[in-house]
């Protein structure tokens, strides 16, 4: 199993640019979630989904959105980049929404000019 | 809402060494978990220990152990025989028991506490 892969590891984007960080699992997890990683903080839930065609927002959603498919990939989309959207973004994935363990992906590192 | 502090942003201990690492938090919740994630250089989110807000006993997982104060809120690690791969952020998370709002399993971070392990 490849678990949660992310693609890219890395990305510039220039104001009002969009683009879309792909996250993908190989686990059959119903549960996949984005959480963004700012300097100085913790994860931050952006947007979640318990199945496929089921999406919902977290804590920071604005600027971004979601959809699902599938089971396996959960991509989020950023419109109209914006430079406070340079993070560490994360993609979280868990058998279903009862259980406690979630297994993370290597990261997205996005900077916007 | 839950908030999780970790007060320390930055420790170092000697190789072989013993280093507790502090969080606290705050909940209305009676029943939830708490972690701890490793997150070292490479970026990759690792789970190191969890703990059950019901359970008396103080999760262990090896040279990883955890000091579990409901009353006081306090949910601290404490790693043994340090090594140099222990090198890492170290963040402190907690997670409903249950269902969040929505169906959310979200996880609510402390701000992390870098940890350098000296040779």
């Amino acid at each position: 199993n490849a678990g949660v892969t992310q693609t890219p590891k890395f990305q510039v984007l220039k104001t009002g640019q969009s683009m879309t960080l792909q996250c993908a699992q190989d686990m059959n997890h119903e549960y996949m979630s984005w959480y963004r990683q700012d300097p100085g903080m913790g994860l931050r839930l952006i947007h979640y989904s318990v199945g496929a065609g089921i999406t919902d927002q977290g804590e920071v959603p604005n600027g971004y959105n979601v959809s699902r498919s599938t089971t396996e990939d959960f991509p989020l989309r950023l419109l109209s980049a914006a430079p406070s959207q340079t993070s560490v973004y994360f993609c979280a994935s868990s058998f279903n929404s009862f259980t406690y363990e979630q297994y993370f992906g290597p990261g997205t590192r996005l900077t916007v000019t | 809402a839950q908030t999780v502090t970790q007060s320390q942003p930055e420790m170092s201990v000697q190789e072989a060494e013993t280093v507790t690492l502090s969080c606290t938090y705050d909940t209305s919740e009676n029943n939830y978990y708490l972690f701890w994630y490793k997150q070292p250089p490479s970026r990759q989110m690792i789970l190191v220990i969890r703990q059950e807000a019901y359970k008396q006993q103080n999760a262990t997982e090896n040279r990883f152990s955890v000091n579990f104060q409901k009353a006081a809120k306090s949910f601290s690690l404490k790693i043994s025989d340090s090594q140099l791969g222990d090198t890492a952020m170290y963040f402190c998370a907690f997670m409903k028991h249950g269902r969040s709002s929505g169906s959310a399993r979200q996880l609510t971070f402390g701000s992390g506490t870098q940890l350098t392990v000296l040779p």
